[in-house]
């Protein structure tokens, strides 16, 4: 089935590491996004990328990294400079702007605990 | 800079009440595309619908309907007699098609049965 895939479900780290959160998609989409969901603050854009080996900040990118070497696949890094990484991560897909103008697909979220 | 604004933080009904779930945007694109999702407890964002803002038409599906008003710059809607499977966070969005989807900070609605 096509979709977006994100991984793990739950997330544990330790301060102080740096954790990646998995997200593949088979929908053919150029364009992947990374937002951050904290109570009562709706969706924030992290990073975005419209295409292969390429990829811009968002809102809040600050203490996060990304890449993408393959159209299918764009890890986020939460790194250790990210003081309050404690939320619920989501990953999208779309076509990116000026084809077509498609809703976003979302993955089913990562959910990251300090401890 | 695009904006959108739920200003119903939450809301409870009764189930087989008609319920309105408020969104206002604010852009500059005088073309630009506006969404509804839903997230239920499982937590992915489910797309529930998409307008482009050259088409006012309102639209409706099943129990739900959409009324979108480029003059007071709204886009709400509705779910006419909720269901206890109607509860969850809905999120209301927007794009002026060259940048990533803006969110509002959503609507969480209770329907008690």
């Amino acid at each position: 089935d096509g979709g977006i895939t994100q991984s793990p479900k739950y997330l544990f780290r330790k301060e102080g590491q740096n954790v990646t959160l998995s997200c593949e998609q088979n929908l053919n989409h150029d364009a992947m996004y990374w937002y951050r969901q904290d109570p009562g603050q709706g969706l924030r854009l992290i990073y975005y990328s419209q295409i292969v080996n390429d990829f811009q900040k968002g809102d809040i990118a600050e203490g996060y990294s990304v890449s993408r070497e393959k159209k299918e696949s764009f890890p986020l890094t939460v790194t250790s400079a990210q003081k309050n990484p404690t939320a619920f991560y989501l990953c999208a897909s779309s076509y990116p702007q000026g084809r077509g103008h498609t809703e976003a697909f979302f993955g089913q979220g990562t959910r990251l605990t300090v401890v | 800079a695009q904006k959108v604004t739920q200003a119903q933080t939450e809301i409870s009904v009764v189930e087989k009440e008609d319920v309105t779930l408020d969104c206002v945007y604010e852009t500059r694109d005088t073309t630009y595309y506006l969404f509804w999702y839903k997230q239920p407890p499982s937590g992915e964002l489910v797309f529930l619908i998409r307008r482009n803002s050259f088409d006012e038409q309102n639209e409706i599906s099943g129990r739900y309907s959409w009324n979108f008003q480029k003059s007071t710059s709204s886009f709400n809607f509705t779910i006419t007699a909720s269901q206890v499977v109607d509860s969850a966070v809905y999120f209301c969005a927007l794009t002026s098609g060259n940048t990533p989807l803006v969110f509002g900070k959503g609507t969480r609605l209770s329907v008690i049965a």
